[in-house]
């Protein structure tokens, strides 16, 4: 299993640009998440999907759209790119066995993007 | 909503001596804690976990972290540190169901001097 994949590795955007990062895992995983990180700020939230067909935000939602086609991707789409968006961004899978009340997280290896 | 304080946000020790990384948390009910560790350039590993029982857990890579509720801390420990220790932890409480909604504190980027 390759686990989680994310590309690109990086990517250099001018203001106003638009683009999509992509995260696939090869886990049959149902949940699947976006976080950004930012220096002295640890990872926060952006956008989860609990299954294909089904997403919700988390705790920094704006300036990014979601969509969960298919269980294996999760693609996050910047349409208007801004500095404040310059972060590294990690997607993360885990399963969603309701008979444990713990799922790990995977994570890939993260895109790091800079917006001038 | 739950938060997680990691107060010291660099750490520089010596190979061989000891390490404890220190981790508050807020949290309403009973907490699910992690530690992770990033390693330059890497995603997150997973070291330990606590969910409950003993609150003294073992983790890879020679790690411990012990839950200390009345302290609402979750402090990572290690007896002697090694080179390639050196990366950025993460203390993370997780919430909602499967505990997947991870709250993260701001790293702790230890550095080991030979």
């Amino acid at each position: 299993n390759a686990g989680v994949t994310q590309t690109p590795k990086f990517q250099v955007l001018k203001t106003g640009q638009s683009m999509t990062l992509q995260c696939a895992q090869d886990m049959n995983h149902e949940y699947m998440s976006w976080y950004r990180q930012d220096p002295g700020m640890g990872l926060r939230l952006i956008h989860y999907s609990v299954g294909a067909g089904i997403t919700d935000q988390g705790e920094v939602p704006n300036g990014y759209n979601v969509s969960r086609s298919t269980t294996e991707d999760f693609p996050l789409r910047l349409l208007s790119a801004a500095p404040s968006q310059t972060s590294v961004y990690f997607c993360a899978s885990s399963t969603r066995d309701s008979r444990s009340s713990y799922n790990e997280q995977f994570f890939g290896p993260g895109t790091r993007l800079t917006v001038l | 909503a739950q938060s997680v304080t990691q107060p010291d946000i660099h750490i520089t020790v010596s190979e061989g001596a000891s390490l404890e990384l220190r981790c508050n948390y807020s949290y309403g009910a009973t907490p699910y804690l992690f530690w992770y560790v990033q390693s330059p350039g890497q995603g997150l590993q997973l070291l330990l976990k606590y969910f409950s029982g003993d609150t003294l857990v073992q983790g890879i890579k020679g790690f411990e972290a012990e839950f200390k509720r009345s302290q609402s801390s979750f402090n990572l420990r290690k007896p002697s540190v090694h080179w390639s220790d050196a990366a950025e932890y993460f203390c993370a409480v997780g919430a909602g169901a499967g505990r997947r909604a991870l709250t993260f504190g701001s790293g702790t980027r230890l550095q080991v001097q030979p």
